[in-house]
């Protein structure tokens, strides 16, 4: 696509449930990355696919949280047993890894856990 | 330690007036990169300039401009000629280990918020 779409663009959920948010980036991305934004605050990096491993996924906060991008393309975060302190924003970003490689985001997921 | 550091609380600025938004980085590594990005209240971050380390001269992109002094690590943005459209949160964020691209991730500050005064 055009760009890095994410759905849904909203999700109100009830403490406990389980959440997915999907990405889908830009056709040829081969780098995918996942990022927390609470409010008032900069993006929280949480996990980095290269290709459909995982590279890097220092970020994810503790086990409820996984991620999985098992065709190389789309990427799916998963949440388990959602806290009200998981509510923010999932923003999603792709890039070539070469030269800058420059991150283009999506919208962003907001998740909030009543 | 902080790796990104954006310190000003909110900044205003009169349309058509430059205006600078400060960031410092803390890093060991000799390669690294630097961004700003831009999110307005839509809410996409949108990318606006890159330095590398290795740059000797300031990146520039349009009404932006990075303002680097690399024995500071200060990375600075200015906005030239204000534009009612520049109202939004900007973001500074770094990539460690640039040039292998071991570490990809981007670090984010906490961001600066701008307001355009008509």
């Amino acid at each position: 696509g055009a760009g890095v779409s994410q759905t849904p663009s909203n999700k109100v959920t009830e403490k406990g449930k389980y959440v997915e948010l999907r990405c889908d980036p830009i056709s040829g991305h081969t780098a995918l990355y996942w990022y927390r934004q609470s409010l008032g605050q900069g993006p929280e990096f949480l996990i980095y696919f290269q290709g459909t491993g995982a590279a890097d996924d220092s970020g994810l906060p503790n086990d409820r949280f996984f991620a999985v991008r098992p065709e190389g393309s789309v990427s799916t975060l998963k949440i388990q047993r959602t806290e009200r302190g998981d509510s923010a924003v999932y923003l999603c970003a792709s890039s070539f890894l070469s030269g800058a490689n420059v991150l283009t985001f999506g919208a962003g997921s907001r998740l909030t856990v009543l | 330690a902080q790796k990104i550091t954006q310190t000003q609380p909110g900044m205003f600025v009169q349309e058509k007036e430059a205006v600078t938004l400060d960031c410092t980085y803390d890093t060991s590594d000799q390669s690294y990169g630097l961004f700003w990005y831009k999110q307005p209240s839509s809410g996409e971050m949108i990318f606006l300039i890159y330095q590398g380390s290795y740059d000797e001269q300031n990146a520039t992109e349009g009404r932006y401009s990075l303002n680097f002094q690399k024995a500071r690590k200060s990375a600075n943005l200015v906005i030239s000629a204000s534009q009612l459209g520049d109202s939004a949160m900007y973001f500074c964020a770094m990539r460690e280990a640039q040039l292998t691209g071991a570490n990809s991730k981007l670090t984010f500050g906490k961001g600066i918020t701008l307001s355009v005064r008509p």
